[in-house]
């Protein structure tokens, strides 16, 4: 069964300086990747995905991720964050054969001060 | 725009009530999911279906069930509704290899 890292539970960050949020994954067989976030009262709105191909993957509002294999890792990256990034932000992991369940992060909360 | 709707925003149930919430989604996709989110846990499945009738335990189905009489509809039965149960409950689907298509929730509070 996968399981999900995300190493920081929150990260304070300010406005126009960069943010990188960590995840790692644990799995014994093929993998997608996601990150997924959550505004305050929302249900979740999908980020970025890796499925396979190039390994660093480019998302909505500037977002970014790096898929590497070896250190089992997922890490989302954004050179310059607004307000309105404030939000908490879930690394998810599917198994290639698993009907598409995810296996969730405990999530990261991001708080971008100006 | 593809849409999973969640019936209820908020409910406020008793302790030992039997509690349905239910889930619509419009863009006929065959796995459906209920999720909660609870905070510092991240969110744990509870539980899947693949097609209309066919469901699969997630990882917490413990107090819950689930019901997918037609494809557009998966619905969360607590049969017996219990204080632990208070949580955000979250209800997804997808198709192929995209991501989820989220609801916006069903805060459940039961007292």
């Amino acid at each position: 069964a996968q399981s999900v890292t995300q190493l920081d539970s929150q990260v304070p960050v300010f406005e126009e300086a960069p943010v990188e949020l960590r995840c790692n994954y644990s799995s014994s067989v093929s993998v997608y990747l996601f990150w997924y976030v959550q505004y305050p009262n929302q249900g979740l709105q999908l980020l970025l995905k890796y499925l396979s191909g190039s390994t660093l993957v480019k998302g909505i509002n500037g977002f970014e991720a790096e898929f590497n294999k070896s250190q089992t890792s997922f890490h989302l990256r954004k050179p310059s964050v607004h307000i309105s990034d404030t939000a908490e932000y879930f690394c998810a992991v599917s198994e290639t054969d698993s009907w598409g369940k995810l296996q969730f992060g405990a999530g990261t909360q991001v708080v971008v001060t100006p | 725009d593809v849409k999973v709707t969640q019936s209820s925003r908020y409910l406020v149930k008793r302790t030992g009530e039997k509690v349905f919430l239910e889930c619509v989604q419009d863009m006929d996709h065959e796995n459906m999911f209920w999720y909660r989110q609870d905070p510092g846990l991240g969110l744990r499945l509870i539980y899947f279906s693949y097609d209309v009738k066919m469901k699969e335990k997630g990882d917490i189905p413990e107090g819950y069930s689930v019901s997918r009489e037609k494809k557009e509809r998966f619905s969360l039965i607590l049969e017996s509704a219990s204080t632990n149960q208070t949580s955000m409950y979250l209800c997804a689907s997808r198709s192929g290899l995209n991501g989820y298509t989220f609801g916006s929730g069903t805060r459940l509070t039961v007292v």
